[in-house]
Parts: structure tokens; C-alpha cells; sequence
């Protein structure tokens, strides 16, 4: 399975933009790269996902490294209710590798 | 986003009891759900994976005769533990994939809020 590699946690100002970054050096042509976060006693949500070229939505932007062996997941104003768990997954065309499995992710905390 | 709705959201229930949770995509088809199960202070990890009409496929230590998962429509899936013991007191996570074709690299998941089961 294709690993991704995350700091255990950050920290950031409110209305501070904050990256947060995601290795995942030994990426396949096909797979694509998944931001979920986790708020408190909650399931996860979707935040974004890419495969080669930078996206952006309304909640966040990806940035990915030409080469794909790393991206980072951009929100561009932190608010508290940001703070969560940010999981950056690798998620493959078929079987095994098209499973979404959760690492340890990065805690991200938000101060005023 | 599409919404899944997980029910209920927390139980207690005694020990040797069963408990059922209910799964359901309130607005798009699901042929494809997934149970996931959540320790304190620790990740999510893959219990299931649902087909609608079809048996669910089990990760490797995770219990079929236990863990009771059943997907007979394209909106809903149930989980039931049975004979809940105190070491089956988990967070329990659905998800539903949405959209299949392409295939499954770029499909999103969505997920319920979670059940958090306590048994006593």
C-alpha cells in the first residue's frame, strides 16, 4: 500500500492561512490523493482531492509537487472550527489500494 | 456534500446483548458502504466493506459472526454487533461511497457522524 507521511500536529492563529503537509513518496500513476479532516466525536469529512494539477474548493486548496510525491493542503483563513484531524490518504484505481485508510493524520489547533 | 445519516448516535446497552446501526445515503444511491471502528485517541480502522446485495467483505480480524453487516438497498446499510461485550465499546463510523465510475481513485466518501456504543 502506498504510505503517507504527516507531521502529529500543528499549530495556527485564527485568520492565518495554515499548509499543512502530506509525503507520500511511493505514489502510483494512478492514485489520488484525498484530504478528510475530523472534528471532535464526529466522522470525518471531505475536504478535497487531486491527482496531478492544483485544485481549490470552497473549503480548501491542494496544492501538488510536480513530481506527486508530496502535496499540501492549503486553508487559506484558519478559523476555530477548523481545529481537527487533517488525514491526507492515498486512495488507488482498484482492490486493496482503492480503500480509504486512515493514518494518524495531523491535529491542527487554532488559537485566537 | 451528500449527506449520510447514522443512527442512532449513541447507545449503552448491556453486556451480551446485540445492538443494530443503521446506515443510510439520504441523497444519492450507495452500491458501496464501509464500517469503520474507532478506539480513543486513535485512528479509524476498516471493519467492512458492503456491496449492496451481496456479502460483505470483512479485513482481516474483524469477526463476520459478530459483526452482522447487512446491505439490502442502495440507501441503507446496518451494522449489528452481537453479544456486545465491553471490549466491543467503540466509535462506530459508516461511509458511503459516492459515485463509481472511473474507477474507485476519485470517488468520494461520505460519512455518518458516528455511533458511539458503550457496553456496560
Amino acid at each position: 500500500d502506498a504510505k503517507t507521511t504527516q507531521p502529529n500536529s500543528m499549530e495556527s492563529n485564527e485568520e492565518e492561512p495554515v499548509h499543512l503537509p502530506c509525503n507520500h513518496s511511493t505514489i502510483s500513476g494512478t492514485d489520488y490523493i484525498h484530504w478528510y479532516r475530523q472534528l471532535p466525536s464526529q466522522g470525518p469529512e471531505y475536504v478535497i482531492h487531486g491527482l496531478t494539477s492544483n485544485v481549490n474548493n470552497r473549503m480548501a486548496s491542494l496544492a501538488i509537487a510536480e513530481d506527486r510525491k508530496s502535496s499540501t493542503l492549503i486553508l487559506h483563513r484558519a478559523t476555530l472550527r477548523d481545529a481537527a484531524v487533517y488525514y491526507c490518504i492515498l486512495r488507488g484505481y482498484t482492490g486493496t489500494a482503492s480503500k480509504l485508510t486512515f493514518g494518524t493524520g495531523t491535529r491542527l489547533q487554532v488559537t485566537l | 456534500g451528500a449527506v449520510v445519516s447514522q443512527h442512532p448516535s449513541r447507545v449503552i446497552c448491556k453486556s451480551g446483548t446485540s445492538v443494530k446501526i443503521e446506515c443510510r445515503s439520504l441523497d444519492f444511491q450507495a452500491t458501496t458502504m464501509f464500517w469503520y471502528r474507532q478506539f480513543p485517541k486513535q485512528s479509524l480502522m476498516l471493519m467492512a466493506t458492503s456491496n449492496e446485495g451481496s456479502k460483505a467483505t470483512y479485513e482481516q480480524g474483524v469477526e463476520k459472526d459478530k459483526f452482522l453487516i447487512n446491505h439490502a438497498s442502495l440507501t441503507l446499510s446496518t451494522l449489528t454487533v452481537t453479544s456486545a461485550h465491553p471490549e466491543d465499546s467503540s466509535f462506530y463510523i459508516c461511509s458511503a461511497r459516492y459515485g463509481t465510475s472511473g474507477g474507485c481513485g476519485k470517488n468520494i466518501q461520505y460519512f455518518g457522524a458516528g455511533t458511539r456504543l458503550s457496553v456496560l
